[in-house]
Formats: structure tokens, C-alpha cells, sequence
């Protein structure tokens, strides 16, 4: 049974500040992580992805991947409050595609101005 | 390019009748695949075309179908329709190869079940 982990939050930060999220996965088996952001009412936007160990950086965004220790975050800084969504995130076994991702149940962040 | 689109967006039914939703992937992506999201449950995994073809399939009931056209183009059928099949529907198309395999997402298609 692949199991994602997310704390469910709220998660509030101040505007400006880093907010940090986390995520814990049981499958070793896992090759790529996703992480998507989700206001409310609205699908999953895809914002970041991440195959190899270390931290990827993009615009206000890093991704963090450990895979010893089965553990994905991601960083945003200078938080504004446009980030106020739920941030899933989804680690992908691979399988040439055809595996579906296993989603975790998101952690909702708050940017208070 | 156009994102995926997905229709009808919104649909009402009644116990036990079935319902078919339409998803358009990206131009290119040949890979479609169809998610469930509830309260409860959160985002899950019903299955997985590619080429016409289902490749996997999460763990829903014999219910759930799809089917995938030659213009990448899918279905998705939901048969019997109970209470709990209230949801949001959505698909998400991917390249699916030459290392590109993320996946995007459509708005989606609220399903009410009354």
C-alpha cells in the first residue's frame, strides 16, 4: 500500500516569510516527485518536479528530495498571498508512464498579509 | 497550446443512471489519465490510457470504465451511480515518453449523484 503523508494544516505564514512544506512517502520504489498547487474550487496546477536527490530551484520555489530518508519538501520564498492554496504532493513510481500518482492529502497554507 | 479541457464541467444525475465525461489532452499528450477527488478520499488514481490502450488501473469498482479514441481523446463511463460517486472527475493528459511524463491536469467535472 503506497502511502503519502501530509500534515493537513492550516499551515499560516506571514507574507514575505518561507513557508516549508513537507511530505513523507512509504514506496522506495519511487523515481520522480510532483508537486502540485490547488486553490480552492479550481484542478491541480503542476508547479514543481523532482527526480534526483538535493534541492531544484525554480523562481520563488526548491524542491527538496531525500529519498534515504523517503522525504520531499518544498520551499516558498517571499510568500505572498496569492500562494494561499492546498499543495499537494504526489511521488511517482515510474512504469514508462503508465503508473497513476498517488496523491497525499495536501497540506492547506495560509499567507496572511 | 491549449490546456485540457474537459466536458460537460458540471452534471447532475440520479441514482442509478450512468453518466459519460469527455476529457481533450494537450495536442501531443498521449496519455490520459482519470482521477476521483473527494473530501474524504482526496485525489485517487482510476485508470490510465495510452494509445487506446488501458495500461493501469487503480482500485475502483468494475463501474468505473474508459476508453481512449485515436485522437487521444477519452471517455470515462460511470455506470449505476450510487450516493458516494459524488465527486470532482479529473483528467490529466501526459507526453508520456522521451522522459516527460508529468502530468496536467483539466478543471475537472463535478459529478452531484442525488
Amino acid at each position: 500500500q503506497k502511502e503519502v503523508e501530509q500534515n493537513s494544516g492550516p499551515l499560516s505564514v506571514p507574507e514575505g516569510a518561507i513557508a516549508s512544506l513537507n511530505c513523507t512517502y512509504s514506496d522506495r520504489g519511487s523515481q520522480s516527485f510532483f508537486w502540485y498547487r490547488q486553490y480552492s474550487g479550481k484542478s491541480p496546477e503542476l508547479i514543481m518536479f523532482i527526480y534526483s536527490n538535493g534541492d531544484k530551484e525554480d523562481g520563488r520555489f526548491t524542491a527538496q528530495l531525500n529519498k534515504a530518508s523517503q522525504y520531499v519538501s518544498l520551499l516558498i520564498r517571499d510568500s505572498q498571498p496569492s500562494d494561499s492554496a492546498t499543495y499537494l504532493c504526489a511521488p511517482w513510481r515510474g512504469g514508462g508512464g503508465a503508473d497513476g500518482l498517488t496523491f497525499g492529502k495536501g497540506t492547506h497554507l495560509i499567507i496572511q498579509p | 497550446k491549449a490546456g485540457v479541457t474537459q466536458t460537460p464541467r458540471y452534471l447532475i444525475k440520479t441514482r442509478g443512471q450512468q453518466v459519460t465525461l469527455s476529457c481533450s489532452p494537450i495536442s501531443g499528450h498521449r496519455s490520459v489519465s482519470w482521477y476521483q477527488q473527494t473530501p474524504g478520499q482526496g485525489l485517487q488514481f482510476l485508470f490510465e490510457y495510452f494509445s487506446e490502450t488501458q495500461r493501469n488501473k487503480g482500485n475502483f469498482p468494475g463501474r468505473f470504465s474508459g476508453r481512449q479514441f485515436s485522437n487521444s481523446r477519452s471517455e470515462m463511463n460511470v455506470s449505476t451511480l450510487e450516493l458516494g460517486d459524488s465527486a470532482l472527475y479529473l483528467c490529466a493528459s501526459s507526453l508520456a515518453g522521451g522522459g516527460t511524463y508529468e502530468q496536467y491536469f483539466g478543471p475537472g467535472t463535478r459529478l452531484t449523484v442525488t
